[in-house]
């Protein structure tokens, strides 16, 4: 029984194109998280979502657009994707906000090639 | 923001032996740290953690030792299987739940 899942696992698209990851956690934890993780394995948080609210926005371009229907889904739409993007994209959820000391749950991770 | 870092980026091991992670931090006010594995292709895995009042804490095979005088934490591995063989980050949750950069560890047959 997963605890947080995203799907796709692996997206491969052109430059240009719109793209959605979505995810989605069943453990009822009220934070919900997007990292990035790079070629060197470095993990950057993107955003933070408590209760469908944002509390977190890391200086990303405004061509990534978190969307919180419920507290149980967190899916991240790009826009205008371009070759930079091409990453593993990583939901994760925790029972508290990001200032609470509890561990994070990730999901499998999405990993997105841009062409 | 003040961030969390690591030492070394790889380290090979012999199976049977034991394995030193190593992560430095910079935020002084930090109580709290995991450690994560992040096996190949797959998201990052809770292994342990420990609050800043304590100074050592022990699980099944691994043992995470905090020093908050000169802000270092270390993850300890006895008997390393191949199994272990992954990236470890050390995390920290009350900072935006920064990560440090990670160490991969490659354990030997």
């Amino acid at each position: 029984d997963t605890a947080v899942s995203q799907t796709p696992k692996y997206l491969v698209t052109q430059m240009g194109n719109d793209k959605s990851i979505k995810c989605e956690q069943n453990l009822g934890h009220d934070t919900m998280y997007w990292y990035k993780q790079d070629s060197k394995k470095f993990l950057k948080i993107m955003f933070s979502y408590n209760n469908k609210e944002l509390i977190i926005n890391e200086t990303v371009p405004n061509r990534f657009s978190p969307k919180s229907p419920d507290k149980a889904h967190l899916n991240l739409h790009i826009n205008s994707l371009e070759l930079g993007d091409s990453a593993v994209y990583f939901c994760a959820s925790s029972q508290a906000g990001y200032r609470m000391n509890t561990e994070a749950f990730f999901g499998q991770g999405t990993r997105l090639t841009v062409v | 923001g003040e961030s969390v870092g690591l030492h070394l980026p790889t380290l090979s091991v012999q199976e049977g032996d034991n394995s030193i992670i190593n992560c430095a931090y910079s935020n002084s006010a930090s109580d709290y740290f995991i450690w994560y594995k992040q096996e190949s292709g797959k998201g990052p895995q809770f292994i342990i953690d420990i609050r800043s009042n304590m100074d050592k804490r022990q699980g099944q095979r691994v043992t995470v030792l905090l020093n908050k005088t000169v802000k270092h934490l270390s993850l300890q591995i006895a008997a390393t299987q191949p199994g272990d063989s992954a990236v470890y980050f050390c995390a920290e949750p009350g900072n935006m739940l920064t990560f440090g950069g990670g160490t991969r560890l490659m354990v030997k047959p």
